[in-house]
């Protein structure tokens, strides 16, 4: 099936810094792609979705200025957590869909300090 | 709106079949999908199933979608420890929305 690789796995963060996650689609090009926040036990919530060349679409209750999508091309999309704040800390998954087929990628643990 | 639920937890023991039960509210989904989640990692996708079928087999898992009652359900026969995860049920939508439920934590006791 086809691979979508998300970086870094984990990452340890200042907190008031600024951390960048990058979501790549390796071997399909995805025109959308769909970031996802998972807190501790509990389910997926859809936190945006990253159009490729255009902006991204953003769902309730997500700051736009905060949660940076970009989604330069058609196989990577990077979203940037601005002056990261503990609150942040969460589990951060990317997906993106080929042929009616979702796939994600690996996930980032992020931990503001 | 497009809810799912799930149970929070199920514990079997080795070589037994668990259920892993969903119930959603919006029957407008394409698909339907199961995917499993161990600690730390990403979501495996186990299987899935289109929304105008009612059974899907595939190896140890069944999938059975009752629509009229809008429940879905994963079946895995032979439960073995490797089995311990979460495991989440979601629907997928035109225009590539997926709706995720909670999560069932599938414990496996040997």
């Amino acid at each position: 099936g086809a691979v979508v690789s998300q970086h870094p796995s984990r990452v340890i963060c200042k907190s008031g810094t600024s951390v960048k996650i990058e979501c790549r689609s390796l071997d399909f090009q995805a025109t959308t792609m769909f970031w996802y926040r998972q807190f501790p036990k509990k389910s997926l919530m859809l936190m945006a979705t990253s159009n490729e060349g255009s902006k991204a679409t953003y769902e309730q209750g997500v700051e736009k200025d905060k949660f940076l999508i970009n989604h330069a091309s058609l196989t990577l999309s990077t979203l940037t957590v601005t002056s990261a704040h503990p609150e942040d800390s969460s589990f951060y998954i990317c997906s993106a869909t080929s042929r009616g087929e979702a796939f994600f990628g690996q996930g980032t643990r992020l931990t503001v300090v | 709106g497009e809810d799912v639920e799930q149970s929070l937890f199920l514990s079997v023991r080795e070589g037994d079949s668990s259920v892993i039960n969903c119930t959603y509210t919006d029957s407008s989904s394409t698909y339907l999908y199961w995917y499993k989640q161990e600690p730390g990692a990403g979501l495996q996708l186990l299987t899935y199933i289109f929304s105008n079928m009612d059974m899907k087999q595939d190896q140890r898992l069944t999938v059975l979608l009752n629509k009229k009652d809008k429940h879905l359900s994963l079946r895995i026969a032979d439960t073995q420890t490797g089995d311990s995860a979460i495991y989440f049920c979601a629907e997928f939508f035109y225009g590539n929305k997926l709706v995720f439920g909670a999560g069932t934590i599938l414990r496996v006791k040997s």
